[in-house]
């Protein structure tokens, strides 16, 4: 067991410039989540895949918002346009496929998002 | 819709001390209860958990819960270490087919030797 890995750890760009980021989930692991945490508060969902599906989908997620897991393994988030709200870390959790929703969520380390 | 309300932090305590961080709820349905913590310089990892009403969930010497006509899920812990500094998370998950996890503000705490 790895752990989630999340690429990169902190990006920096200047705002409307397009970000990617990155998850590899632990590797039996098929659901798969992303949210966001800004300074002080919980993480806030985003969107949920199981397998290659894309099953959940946040109203925060706007139209900037792109996510992909086009092969069921890992997973990645675009932030189309960068505004100066959308400085976050980015989390990505992955759990078991089974037991159902109770199944702790594992989570990586973030990627910090910084708009100049 | 769904949303969790945690005491506000910081909270600092004294090794040994008593713990309670209060935690309520609001869902659609029969929620899943989760405390999850972050230790300085780590990431979120699960505490523990509890999925049905008066379910107690347990680890590392922390307990709550399930208090369903209270809509309350309070972490205790009776003697604190320094290593119990951390973030602490209060989450749920609840609607049909969701999976998503609806999380609290956090609450820090600080222990002190």
């Amino acid at each position: 067991d790895t752990g989630v890995s999340q690429n990169p750890r902190h990006k920096i760009t200047k705002r409307g410039q397009n970000v990617t980021f990155r998850c590899d989930p632990i590797s039996e692991h098929n659901r798969l989540y992303w949210y966001r945490q800004t300074l002080g508060q919980g993480p806030e969902f985003l969107t949920y895949f199981q397998n290659e599906a894309q099953l959940e989908k946040s109203r925060l997620l706007s139209d900037r918002f792109s996510a992909e897991r086009p092969k069921g393994s890992f997973s990645t988030l675009e932030i189309q346009r960068t505004e100066q709200g959308d400085s976050a870390m980015y989390l990505c959790a992955s759990s078991s496929g089974t037991g159902g929703r109770d199944q702790p969520q594992h989570f990586g380390d973030g990627t910090r998002l910084s708009i100049l | 819709g769904n949303s969790v309300t945690q005491m506000e932090g910081p909270v600092t305590l004294s090794e040994e001390a008593f713990l309670t961080i209060n935690c309520t709820y609001t869902a659609t349905g029969y929620p899943s209860l989760f405390w999850y913590v972050q230790y300085p310089g780590e990431g979120l990892q699960l505490l523990l958990k509890a999925t049905k009403a008066d379910d107690k969930g347990s680890n590392k010497g922390f307990e709550a819960t399930y208090r369903k006509e209270t809509t309350s899920f309070h972490l205790e812990k009776g003697s604190v270490q320094v290593s119990d500094s951390a973030v602490y998370f209060c989450a749920l998950i609840s609607g049909a087919g969701s999976y998503q996890l609806t999380f609290g503000k956090g609450t820090k705490l600080s222990v002190i030797p």
